[in-house]
Parts: C-alpha cells; sequence; structure tokens
C-alpha cells in the first residue's frame, strides 16, 4: 500500500525560528492530513488539505500541497519549545484506511 | 470531558498471557479504530468498526480480536500475548457518514503493553 513520508526525519532549531516539513506520497489521494504527536500522548489532528487546495492556514501552522509532485510541507512560523513533538502526515485514498507516514521528531530549543 | 479514552494506560504482562484493552468515545462518532505504533513511531491500523460493524481488518494475527458492544466503545483483546506484540496501541474514532475515511481521527492518549 501507498504510503506518506516525511522528511527530514528528524529536525532541531531555535525558538523564533521557523520549521518546515515535508511528506511525499506515491498514488493519487483525496486529502492530506497533518497531526501532531507529543511525547507518550495520542496524535491530534492539525490540518486537512483536500486535493483541490494548494495551501491552508491555521494559526502559526502553514500546509501546502502540490499534487503533481505528490508532495505536501507543513511550515510551523515563529516556533516555540511546545511545538516539540512528533509531527505526521497521512494520505486517504478513498474508501480505505488512512496511512500514516514515520513522522519528522521536531525539537524546539529556548 | 468530550474524548477517547483508553484503559489501561500501561500493561506489563509475560508471556503467553491474555489481556484486554478498552476503548470509549463521547464524542457521537459512528466509527472506531485500534492502531498499533512501534518503537519506531510508524503507525499502523489494525481494526475499524463502523456502527459496531467491522469494516477493515488489516494483516492482523487472529490472536487480537476486536469487539464493539455499541458505536461508543471498542474494545480489543488479545490472546497468547507475544514478545512481538509489545508496542503502544491507539484507539481513535471519527465520523465516516458523508465523509469516507477522510474525516478527521481523534485518537486516545495510547495504551503501553510490554510482554515479557
Amino acid at each position: 500500500s501507498q504510503q506518506g513520508e516525511e522528511d527530514p526525519q528528524a529536525l532541531s532549531i531555535q525558538e523564533g525560528e521557523n520549521a518546515t516539513m515535508n511528506c511525499s506520497y506515491k498514488t493519487s489521494i483525496n486529502n492530506l492530513q497533518w497531526y501532531r504527536q507529543n511525547s507518550g500522548r495520542g496524535l491530534v489532528h492539525l490540518i486537512l488539505i483536500r486535493s483541490n487546495e494548494r495551501e491552508k492556514h491555521s494559526g502559526r501552522l502553514r500546509v501546502t500541497l502540490d499534487t503533481s509532485k505528490k508532495s505536501s510541507s507543513l511550515l510551523i512560523t515563529a516556533s516555540r519549545a511546545a511545538d516539540t513533538a512528533s509531527y505526521f502526515c497521512a494520505t486517504d485514498v478513498g474508501n480505505t484506511p488512512l496511512v500514516f507516514g514515520k513522522g519528522t521528531r521536531l525539537s524546539v530549543i529556548a | 470531558d468530550t474524548a477517547v479514552s483508553q484503559t489501561p494506560k500501561y500493561l506489563v504482562t509475560q508471556m503467553g498471557n491474555d489481556k484486554s484493552i478498552k476503548c470509549e468515545q463521547n464524542l457521537g462518532h459512528d466509527t472506531m479504530y485500534w492502531y498499533k505504533q512501534d518503537s519506531k513511531k510508524f503507525l499502523k491500523i489494525m481494526f475499524s468498526y463502523n456502527n459496531k460493524e467491522l469494516i477493515i481488518n488489516e494483516t492482523v494475527p487472529n490472536r487480537f480480536s476486536p469487539k464493539s458492544p455499541d458505536k461508543a466503545h471498542l474494545n480489543l483483546h488479545i490472546n497468547s500475548l507475544e514478545l512481538g506484540d509489545s508496542a503502544v496501541y491507539f484507539c481513535a474514532s471519527s465520523l465516516l457518514i458523508g465523509g469516507g475515511f477522510y474525516n478527521e481521527q481523534f485518537f486516545g492518549p495510547g495504551t503501553r503493553l510490554t510482554v515479557l
């Protein structure tokens, strides 16, 4: 089955900097979702972007989707220590389970 | 609080034992899921129930048996536990009606299972 893959696997930045994570996938999708997982916790939904959308914003988060390149990016602006977590992309190809990538582990250093 | 809850949070047991994990959601969702997250953080779906009916059963050993007594509950029973079953198990829920699987999923806090 196809799978989203995040890049990089790990990212370490200073507080206040921007963090960019990428997700690539293999087949056509209905939508792509980004989730955050804090250490020892369940996943929390951040943003859903549909295949006919190119960009979406939510607070300090910006998600882009390029269906021609089969890729998405998640940008966190003005990062905070509390943004330290693992970030996962999940792809929906319609009536099949969401397929999660392996995640990007973000560390924001105060 | 509206949420997806799981019990227990930690489960340590011996190989060969049988154990159960319970999940409840009070979000009014009609679909519930069980995921397994391994030590490398890879999250893989195991089962999904829609209105108490099994709709997804990925390649999972038949030692794992889900049970959904009603729309708000999805339990997972594991027989003859093996070392490789050690992982974090997450329950999740979503609304399937009118949306398919693309609706956002709400996750429980996870159950860390350790098989010795």
